[in-house]
């Protein structure tokens, strides 16, 4: 089976770096995603990481290794319009045309002033 | 710009009622996606279709049907809806890629409450 943890909430100050993590027990994927959801909002792609190491685009980079089974995201200059809540997602291997994505719980981010 | 797009934004419906959710992608993409999201619980999959007709059951189908009769439209079906089904779903669409839909795109969600 598969499944992916991560902090349910986590709080930093603008201008600051934080650091959300994703663990997962999988038997095998292609890679790890993250998403970001506003408040009412709909989830939008953020990052996605087929191989291990650190993947950068602007302020955000996200980290995958496979060995540890771990990943994360990583948000720096810290904004007020950071605030939302982050998901990682792994594809599972082997489905062919019937791959889903799988998500994990998600991790409530409070940007503070 | 890439657009999904869902037929309400909220709905209200009586226990017992059939209800329909409509999901529209201009894309192109050969995936689409229904997914329920609740406090705590994250994106919890229902069904998705991988071509036109096709449907494949994700983690929690019980209670739901889908259709999808052309590419760009994708339905979900709650056959008799209970308290239990009020929620927000998402729709999202991908393309069938190789590493698996890594990228969706999902529609603004419609958040249905069953009375």
């Amino acid at each position: 089976g598969q499944s992916l943890e991560q902090p349910s909430e986590v709080t930093a100050v603008e201008g600051a770096i934080v650091q959300i993590n994703c663990t997962y027990q999988t038997s095998g994927f292609y890679g790890l995603s993250w998403y970001q959801q506003h408040d009412g909002g709909a989830p939008t792609f953020l990052s996605y990481n087929a191989l291990d190491g650190l993947e950068e685009t602007g302020r955000f980079s996200s980290f995958l290794s496979r060995s540890d089974s771990y990943g994360y995201l990583l948000l720096q200059e810290l904004q007020m319009k950071d605030s939302a809540s982050y998901f990682c997602a792994v594809s599972p291997r082997g489905g062919g045309a019937t791959n889903k994505l799988i998500f994990g719980t998600g991790t409530l981010l409070a940007v503070q002033p | 710009d890439v657009k999904v797009t869902q037929s309400s934004r909220y709905l209200v419906k009586r226990t017992g009622e059939k209800v329909f959710l409509e999901c529209v992608q201009d894309m192109d993409h050969e995936n689409m996606f229904w997914y329920r999201q609740d406090p705590g619980l994250g994106l919890r999959l229902i069904y998705f279709s991988y071509d036109v007709k096709m449907k494949e059951k994700g983690d929690i189908p019980e209670g739901y049907s889908v259709s999808r009769e052309k590419k760009e439209r994708f339905s979900l079906i709650l056959e008799s809806a209970s308290t239990n089904q009020t929620s927000m779903y998402l729709c999202a669409s991908s393309l069938r890629g190789r590493q698996g839909p890594y990228e969706q795109y999902f529609g603004p969600g419609t958040r249905l409450t069953v009375t």
